[in-house]
């Protein structure tokens, strides 16, 4: 049982490329979220999803897109990069939001430079 | 929305004694309350959560308390060991929106020294 699967697990990019990051699960989970980690500062929700072909702004939504096609995958896209949002990006899913474990990933590493 | 601090930001004990982690929320209309433990290059994973009924629980060497009245709860660690070396992070479970959303304290890094 694999989880939750991100992939790349690292990427390097220059300040105004765009990438996507591709978060898997395998649990059947409604519920699906994209975090960013930075030193000092916890994990803060980018955006959310309950459920496919739905998603909502978290509380750092800024220079961020994210699509929920399949119920299993979460893509979180960035249109342009900048040096402010490298960070390590994690993606989680769980079966409920009233309150209930969230299974992460392994994060991914972005640099933009 | 929910703010959630989280004391002290880095912690070291000798193995074999206790740790204790503090956080602090501000929603008083949060009722869960986890804590995740995240080892080096790893994502976080759930040890041990309480909700807004309980006041204590406890799961081998690992307890949560919960004071609704102050808004606060903790980590208890008891008889260290270095396995526990890790950053834990505690989180609220407050309404955003419509939505409700765990909100994460800053985490505390965990060192146990043998």
């Amino acid at each position: 049982n694999a989880g939750v699967t991100q992939t790349p697990k690292f990427r390097v990019l220059k300040t105004g490329q765009s990438m996507t990051l591709l978060c898997a699960q395998d649990m059947n989970h409604e519920y699906m979220y994209w975090y960013r980690q930075d030193p000092g500062m916890g994990l803060r929700l980018i955006h959310y999803s309950v459920g496919e072909g739905t998603t909502a702004k978290g509380e750092v939504p800024d220079g961020y897109n994210v699509s929920r096609l399949k119920k299993q995958n979460f893509l979180l896209g960035l249109e342009s990069a900048a040096p402010s949002q490298t960070s390590v990006y994690f993606c989680a899913s769980s079966y409920t939001n009233q309150g209930g474990e969230l299974f992460f990933g392994e994060g991914s590493r972005l640099t933009v430079l | 929305g929910e703010n959630v601090e989280q004391h002290p930001s880095t912690l070291s004990v000798q193995e074999g004694d206790s740790a204790v982690i503090k956080c602090t929320y501000s929603d008083s209309a949060s009722n869960y309350f986890p804590w995740y433990k995240q080892e080096l290059g790893k994502g976080p994973q759930l040890i041990i959560d309480i909700r807004s009924n309980v006041g204590e629980k406890k799961d081998q060497r690992i307890a949560v308390t919960l004071n609704k009245t102050a808004k606060h709860f903790s980590l208890h660690i008891t008889e260290t060991q270095p396995e526990d070396s890790a950053v834990y992070f505690c989180a609220a479970s407050g309404l955003s929106g419509s939505a409700r959303q765990l909100t994460f304290g800053s985490g505390t890094q965990l060192t146990v020294l043998p």
